[in-house]
């Protein structure tokens, strides 16, 4: 089936870094969606893309959908501890298409 | 306040008990699916809703029964749990096919 890439599978920071996580995929999606979970929780939509080229921002995070609809970009900025958590993209190819996930990034932050 | 409510949050059942976890939005949502979560694999799709009465099957069915008799309510049954089913479940709502999905809280469940 389709699938979404994501890597590495965990991800150490320093306080106040920036870090920037891909997702890239073999398939065209139409949208891409990113998701943080933190311990314990369900997924939350931090993001949501709609468009190839667009650039959406979210406060200190910064989500790309790429030209060529096959990948994805979420940038943090100036990390903060409350920043730990699980990172999932996820892709929809058409509006009778399922979600597709990847398999998330765990992002730890060091103060 | 919006939100999808799953019961229980956590399960401990042993071998070929039956079990239903409940799934429930408030948000009016037509579309609504199941979830496992593995270590190293993310979010896998059991099953899905696109509305009353109309449910098909995601990457990982097998095994599992969803029902959705109304708008709000999606449970997902295990009709003889398995230790392989020993996983996070999470339950999601849309509103349709191209807006964001809400989830549930997850339901941790541990088949012994």
């Amino acid at each position: 089936g389709q699938q979404l890439n994501q890597s590495p599978q965990s991800m150490f920071i320093q306080e106040g870094e920036d870090v920037s996580m891909n997702c890239t995929s073999s398939s065209i999606f139409n949208t891409w969606l990113w998701y943080k979970q933190d311990p314990g929780e369900g997924p939350v939509l931090l993001i949501a893309l709609y468009k190839a080229g667009e650039l959406t921002s979210n406060g200190r995070l910064t989500a790309q959908f790429g030209i060529t609809r096959k990948d994805s970009f979420l940038n943090i900025s100036a990390s903060i501890p409350s920043d730990v958590g699980i990172y999932f993209c996820a892709g929809q190819r058409g509006a009778n298409s399922k979600l597709t996930f990847g398999k998330g990034i765990t992002l730890s932050v060091r103060p | 306040e919006a939100q999808v409510t799953q019961n229980p949050r956590y399960l401990i059942t042993v071998t070929g008990k039956k079990l239903t976890v409940t799934c429930s939005q408030n948000m009016n949502h037509e579309y609504m699916s199941w979830y496992r979560q593995d270590p190293g694999l993310g979010l896998r799709q059991i099953y899905y809703s696109m509305n009353v009465e109309v449910t098909d099957k995601g990457d990982v069915p097998e095994g599992y029964k969803v029902s959705r008799k109304e708008k709000r309510n999606f449970p997902l049954i295990l009709e003889s749990p398995s230790p392989n089913q020993t996983s996070l479940y999470f339950c999601a709502s849309k509103k349709d096919l191209n807006t964001e999905a809400f989830f549930g809280q997850g339901t941790r469940l541990t088949v012994v």
